[in-house]
């Protein structure tokens, strides 16, 4: 059981736009950046967004990150086939002093 | 270039003890904070331990504190897992990351991880 929760599966076709969504609590996500991460399969997971809504150079501005209270959400626009992977959340929580994660959600592309 | 190389993973017995160790490169090692991640097979990934950029501060998760000792060297760019009485679920591979879970640094990579399995 996973202290941030996310969606098992997401799914689109090409040029949809995707949101995965990643719900917590005032300890972690309301009180934390968020950061997601995309994990292809037998590979380690990249930095996708950092600081709730930031991109780091390299990534498309088709993927963008907003945070609300205590939930947070990832988005893709323009989904293209590269894209299917796992996607995971990621805060801080004051109450465990340690790191948390959504349990992910995979996101296929139809 | 970024670079982050685990290395120490393998099989051992339930009660056994392993190492890790992660080599850095390709960038200024002693500022960066630095964590340990896991991720059991088919699972998804568990933030494990962390150690601030001077060594000064630790923190675990809760199922391997007292198990588990995270250090570092920055005069040799290593970090290291030491690792004991190891259980079955303790099987995962290991990642040595830069940064924490939440940070705001965007500085955020990865290594490309370590398996360690342990068997009962």
């Amino acid at each position: 059981q996973s202290v941030l929760t996310q969606p098992p599966s997401a799914s689109g076709t090409p040029g949809q736009r995707v949101t995965i969504s990643c719900s917590g609590s005032s300890s972690n996500i309301g009180n934390s950046a968020v950061n997601w991460y995309q994990q292809f399969p037998g590979t380690a997971p990249k930095l996708l967004i950092y600081s709730d809504n930031q991109r780091p150079s390299g990534v498309p501005d088709r993927f963008s990150g907003s945070k609300s209270g205590t939930s947070a959400s990832l988005a893709i626009s323009g989904l293209q086939s590269e894209d299917e992977a796992d996607y995971y959340c990621s805060a801080w929580d004051d109450s465990l002093n340690g790191g948390v994660f959504g349990g992910g959600t995979k996101l296929t592309v139809l | 270039e970024v670079q982050l190389v685990e290395s120490g993973g393998g099989l051992v017995q339930s009660g056994g003890s392993l190492r890790l160790s992660c080599a850095a490169s390709g960038f200024r090692f002693r500022s960066y904070a630095m964590s340990w991640v896991r991720q059991a097979p088919g699972k998804g990934l568990e933030w494990v331990a962390y150690i601030k950029y001077d060594g000064s501060e630790k923190y675990y998760v809760d199922s391997v504190k007292g198990r588990f000792t995270i250090s570092r060297d920055n005069a040799k760019n290593s970090l290291s897992l030491q690792m004991n009485s190891l259980r079955a679920e303790d099987t995962a591979v290991y990642y040595c990351a830069r940064d924490r879970p939440g940070s705001t640094s965007g500085t955020s990579y990865w290594g490309q991880g370590t398996l360690v399995t342990v068997t009962s």
